[in-house]
């Protein structure tokens, strides 16, 4: 089992629908959770971050943790065209000494006009 | 705040030549920063630890003696690709963390690496 899951997509939504990201993941002990949107050719830029089981919005965006299930999810509402990306889960893998932070395959989002 | 800073943005070498790939964190200090590779259409892949002061820790399948990582400060580590060979082409991608283990991660720009 991949420590990161997500489907690959592509997820097509019309704009101003929600479009709903989800992730799984394997390791029981993960702490920390974070969504990235990268554009094509960039570096992924931080979307949101959650800690805790429950809901956390932050303008358009929502993230929901489930640790239970190990499930993750982003929502986003209002889709705009500009949201078309590629969104990437990430949780922490305790270490030693430091966490290191692996990477879903991402989820390719596109937003119809 | 918490600008991880890349350098170069691309870069075209010969096979068999060395590269070497640049990441400051501008400011803020980090102590532990992180090298990921992506290969197009494919997720970031993990590659290696960078630790200040001391040895890199690399992941499962990442050969350490040709993708060395020095980190001889707190706002700097580097990545040398030695021999580089046509699959080494990829997207090279830095990031560190200025807070507490488990805040998000800010990442540099990447570079892109084509080996001819």
């Amino acid at each position: 089992q991949k420590e990161v899951e997500q489907n690959s997509g592509p997820l097509s939504v019309p704009e101003g629908a929600i479009a709903s990201l989800n992730c799984t993941y394997s390791d029981r002990g993960s702490q920390s959770f974070f969504w990235y949107r990268q554009y094509s050719g960039k570096s992924p830029e931080l979307i949101m971050f959650i800690y805790s089981n429950g809901d956390k919005e932050d303008g358009r965006f929502t993230a929901q943790l489930n640790k239970a299930s190990q499930y993750v999810s982003l929502l986003i509402r209002d889709s705009q065209p500009s949201d078309s990306a590629t969104y990437l889960c990430a949780v922490n893998r305790a270490e030693t000494s430091y966490d290191k932070v692996i990477f879903g395959p991402g989820t390719s989002l596109s937003v119809i006009p | 705040g918490a600008v991880v800073s890349q350098h170069p943005s691309w870069v075209i070498c010969k096979s068999g030549t060395s590269v070497k790939i640049e990441c400051r964190s501008l400011d803020f200090q980090a102590t532990t920063m992180f090298w990921y590779r992506q290969f197009p259409k494919q997720s970031l892949m993990l590659m290696a630890t960078s630790n200040e002061g001391s040895k890199a820790t690399y992941e499962q399948g990442v050969e350490k003696d040709k993708f060395l990582i020095n980190h001889a400060s707190l706002t700097l580590s580097t990545l040398t690709v030695t021999s580089a060979h046509p699959e080494d082409s990829s997207f090279y991608i830095c990031s560190a963390s200025p807070d507490r283990e488990g805040s998000p991660l800010h990442f540099g720009n990447g570079t892109r690496l084509t080996v001819t």
